[in-house]
């Protein structure tokens, strides 16, 4: 299996240009999310989806739009794109029997850095 | 105050030190994650508990529900323990709500 897996992996983007982060999973698993690291901060976590076609707002989702048309597929849109999009994006999935999401073992793609300038 | 404090936030140790690194939470919560996170920046998750302790190799996770607290420990430490250990937590809100609230790690360097 290859797990997570995330592209691009760097990406520099101009104000207001606008572009798409991929993210697949290919273990099955019903719940993914996306996530941003900024240099000195904990994770926050972006959107996250329950199951295909189910997509639910975390913490910091202004300025971003996420879809769920497949388990697999997760891909986070970042329109007219700004400096404090400026981060590091994880996406991660995880598979949940129960309702209570966010207490099983989250497996995590290896991240995409984005610039905005 | 944030509500997931960890501590050191950085931590020099010699080559067979026994490491302890602190996460504490001021929410109530029904789950604690620990992850690393290597040099190169990817995430791996470590731990995920909700009472008591847990143990996989050299590394060894507890909790105590009641004082709001986690620890993580590595015994035996070795250069590549070197990594960014970061706790998270899983608000007892109930039902499916509720998300991951990040501490901003502990960044380990292990001497040889």
């Amino acid at each position: 299996n290859a797990g997570v897996t995330q592209t691009p992996k760097f990406r520099i983007l101009k104000i207001g240009q606008s572009m798409t982060l991929q993210c697949t999973q290919d273990m099955n698993h019903n719940y993914m999310y996306w996530y941003r690291q900024d240099p000195g901060m904990g994770l926050k976590l972006i959107y996250y989806s329950v199951g295909a076609g189910i997509t639910d707002k975390g913490e910091v989702p202004n300025g971003y739009n996420v879809s769920r048309s497949t388990t697999e597929d997760f891909p986070l849109r970042l329109e007219l794109a700004a400096p404090s999009q400026t981060s590091v994006y994880f996406c991660a999935s995880s598979y949940t029997r129960l309702a209570g999401g966010f207490t099983d073992t989250q497996y995590f793609g290896p991240g995409t850095r984005l610039t905005v300038l | 105050k944030n509500e997931v404090e960890q501590s050191p936030q950085n931590l020099t140790a010699q080559e067979g030190e026994f490491i302890t690194i602190n996460c504490s939470y001021s929410v109530g919560i029904s789950a604690l994650h620990w992850l690393q996170q290597h040099p190169g920046g990817g995430i791996v998750s470590l731990f995920m508990l909700s009472s008591g302790k847990k143990k996989h190799g050299r590394l060894i996770a507890t909790i105590n529900i009641q004082e709001k607290h986690s620890s993580l420990h590595i015994t035996a430490s070795h250069p590549r323990d070197s990594a960014v250990y970061i706790c998270a937590v899983r608000g007892d809100y109930g039902g499916s709500q509720g998300n991951l609230i990040f501490g901003k790690g502990t960044k380990l360097s292990v001497k040889p």
